[in-house]
């Protein structure tokens, strides 16, 4: 079964911290992976994809596919990166069918 | 270049009446998704239409229907309201199908069942 879980549900980091949000997933073929974030106020929004190996806003994941994960990382957390982040991949298998994990709450302190 | 929009921001039903939730697509965005998300969960997938037709489909009763229309403005339709449909629906529209396909998300709207 298609599934995306993301085991923190809240996360608390100083600010100039490294911060890592957890992501794994399980689908039965190669799914794209992504991360879309949320911050207050402001509709959902993609971060980045792992095809397009880029780094926005100074996070980066990597795609691990033997541990099945895809966690986002930035080396050194920002007051403004406190917000709601999803972890998301889709397939082709269902139209372009995402499936989103239940999100993880960062906040950043100052 | 305009953004997603849905409307109504909010709306309260009661229990067995129907809702129809409208979502306009950016501009040159001929695929739309409309999701579920209940309180302290993720979007979960409804269907998506490409083209006025539908191409694909979550695990939704079919009392959950859409619309897409040639203008690409789209329409979800849910019948015989349940307590549990109580959620932020959202619409998100696509340039196209492919599985990479960035999306770009309305504000949602917060149906409530009473």
């Amino acid at each position: 079964a298609q599934r995306v879980t993301q085991p923190e549900k809240l996360l608390s980091v100083f600010k100039g911290a490294p911060v890592e949000l957890k992501c794994n997933y399980s689908y039965s073929g190669s799914p794209e992976l992504f991360w879309y974030v949320q911050y207050s106020r402001q509709r959902l929004q993609l971060l980045l994809r792992h095809i397009s190996r880029e780094s926005i806003k100074g996070f980066t994941a990597d795609l691990n596919k033997g541990e099945t994960s895809f966690h986002l990382k930035k080396p050194f957390a920002q007051e403004e990166d406190s917000a709601m982040y999803y972890c998301a991949l889709s397939g082709s298998k269902n139209g372009n069918q995402f499936y989103f994990g239940t999100g993880t709450s960062l906040t950043v302190i100052p | 270049e305009t953004g997603v929009t849905q409307s109504p921001t909010h709306l309260i039903k009661t229990r067995g009446q129907q809702v129809t939730l409208r979502c306009s697509s950016q501009s040159g965005h001929n695929t739309v998704s409309w999701y579920q998300q209940a309180l302290g969960q993720g979007p979960q997938f409804i269907f998506q239409y490409y083209r006025e037709e539908e191409n694909g489909r979550g695990n939704f009763p079919p009392r959950f229907s859409g619309l897409q229309f040639p203008n690409y403005s789209s329409e979800l339709n849910v019948n015989a309201l349940e307590l549990d449909d109580s959620a932020l629906y959202l619409c998100a529209s696509s340039l196209g199908v492919a599985t990479n396909e960035k999306l770009f998300f309305g504000s949602g709207t917060q149906l409530s069942v009473l």
